[in-house]
């Protein structure tokens, strides 16, 4: 079974600082691993996503994450956060190869950009 | 990129009234559709999977015949929930996910905000 954990449900930077929201991940088999954003009261959007290619991954709006097996982590960052960044970010997982099951989320980390 | 389409973004209706919900792809073809419960703060509930063209699979303590599901075709799924009462109250999102293999990510709906008076 697959499984994601967030740390940290609240995130504070002030524009222009880094963004670093972490997501750890369990998962026997290889994993998929997404990031999506939502902004209040609307869907999910997908920022970026990881399977099994390039490590790094760069995703819209100046966010990337690096996926890093020896740490079970897909944490996602940004250089310099503006006041537009300020959201709901969620991490999931998925197994390769699993056909039509669904993404396994976190619970999700508040970012909020302090002007 | 995919786009995923839902409707209406907000309903409010007396108790035992029914609702339906519509999620349709617009741009590609979903053999699966996810239904999720969002409560305020929280992450996304899984409430169920449908394939289309078969029944859906239901999560654990997700009443199928509160919430009905249909996938009739690839690119529309419908969730009716009926006979609502204020506990239904909640935000719905749809999900729908291509055919391939399992690294196509799932797409989101603007989910819907249900209140039950």
């Amino acid at each position: 079974a697959q499984s994601v954990t967030q740390l940290g449900s609240h995130v504070s930077v002030s524009e222009g600082a880094l963004v670093l929201l972490r997501c750890n991940y369990s998962s026997s088999v290889p994993p998929y691993l997404f990031w999506y954003v939502q902004y209040p009261n609307q869907g999910l959007q997908l920022l970026l996503k990881y399977t099994s290619a390039a490590t790094l991954v760069k995703g819209i709006n100046g966010f990337e994450a690096e996926f890093k097996k020896s740490e079970t982590s897909f944490h996602l960052t940004k250089p310099s956060a503006h006041m537009s960044d300020a959201a709901e970010y969620f991490c999931a997982v998925r197994a390769a190869f699993s056909g039509n099951t669904p993404l396994v989320f976190g619970k999700g980390t508040r970012l909020s950009v302090i002007a | 990129g995919a786009v995923v389409s839902q409707h209406p973004s907000r309903v409010i209706c007396k108790s035992g009234t029914s609702v339906k919900i519509e999620c349709r792809s617009l741009d590609f073809q979903a053999t699966t559709m996810f239904w999720y419960r969002q409560f305020p703060k929280q992450s996304l509930m899984l409430m169920a999977t449908s394939n289309e063209g078969s029944k859906a699979t239901y999560e654990q303590g997700v009443e199928k015949d509160k919430f009905l599901i249909n996938h009739a075709s690839l690119t529309l799924s419908t969730l009716t929930v009926t006979s609502a009462h204020p506990e239904d109250s909640s935000f719905y999102i749809c999900s729908a996910r291509g055919q391939g293999e399992g690294n196509q990510p799932q797409h989101f709906g603007d989910g819907t905000r249900l209140s039950i008076l």
